[in-house]
């Protein structure tokens, strides 16, 4: 079945470092893929979002590319500010179409 | 407008005990999903609703976990018997309707705590 792998964390960044966080899929044909965060005391919220291979989904200067070559879909940021101390999430839609499926999430701790 | 509303915040319970978890979707939202969060597993799938009907309640993890929602709207989760490791965050979610072949987003509410002594 489906499935999502993440890189683990803690990621411990400066403020103004260059973010990149893994992530990784298995899937049956081209899921849509999703970047969930979910900051401290809330709920998740979605961040980003690609619907077909090459799809660039990009939010508060967050990016990420829908790669079916190498089926990644890392995230990356060009400079981060401690406002984005969060756990994210990557996820994809699972096989019957009725849920997402979820990587472990990693945390990110950006200090100034 | 209002997003995902779930109730209560916190439950404490005994072992042993019943709990009922509320979810009041987003108004015009006919997909509706609950999930569970905690530490050893992460984010898990528990059950899908469509409208009242649920096709896929393949995550609920024993027959003690059970949901209905009823008018297309409001969900109920209901944990029988609670046992410790049931002790987690209850997520609900919902999301538009969905047309073949589109994706879709899901919403989702601040969660329940629940906590089993």
């Amino acid at each position: 079945g489906n499935s999502v792998t993440q890189m683990e964390g803690p990621v411990t960044l400066s403020e103004e470092a260059f973010l990149t966080i893994n992530c990784t899929y298995t899937a049956t044909g081209y899921p849509s893929l999703f970047w969930y965060v979910q900051y401290p005391g809330e709920g998740l919220q979605l961040l980003l979002k690609a619907t077909k291979a090459d799809d660039k989904g990009s939010n508060k200067g967050f990016e990420a590319t829908y790669r079916k070559e190498t089926t990644s879909f890392h995230l990356e940021k060009g400079s981060v500010q401690v406002s984005d101390s969060a756990v994210y999430f990557c996820a994809l839609v699972n096989q019957a179409g009725t849920a997402l499926i979820f990587g472990k999430g990693t945390t990110l701790s950006v200090s100034s | 407008g209002a997003g995902v509303s779930q109730s209560p915040s916190n439950k404490v319970t005994e072992k042993g005990k019943d709990v009922e978890l509320r979810c009041d979707p987003i108004s015009g939202h006919t997909a509706l999903y609950w999930y569970r969060q905690s530490l050893g597993q992460g984010l898990e799938f528990l059950i899908y609703f469509q409208g009242n009907s649920a096709p896929d309640k393949s995550g609920l993890p024993s027959d003690r976990f059970s949901a209905e929602r009823t008018g297309g709207s409001v969900s109920t989760l209901t944990i029988q018997r609670t046992q410790q490791e049931d002790s987690a965050v209850y997520l609900c979610a919902s999301s538009p309707r969905r047309t073949s072949g589109r994706s879709y987003e899901q919403y989702f509410g601040p969660g329940t705590r629940l906590t089993v002594t």
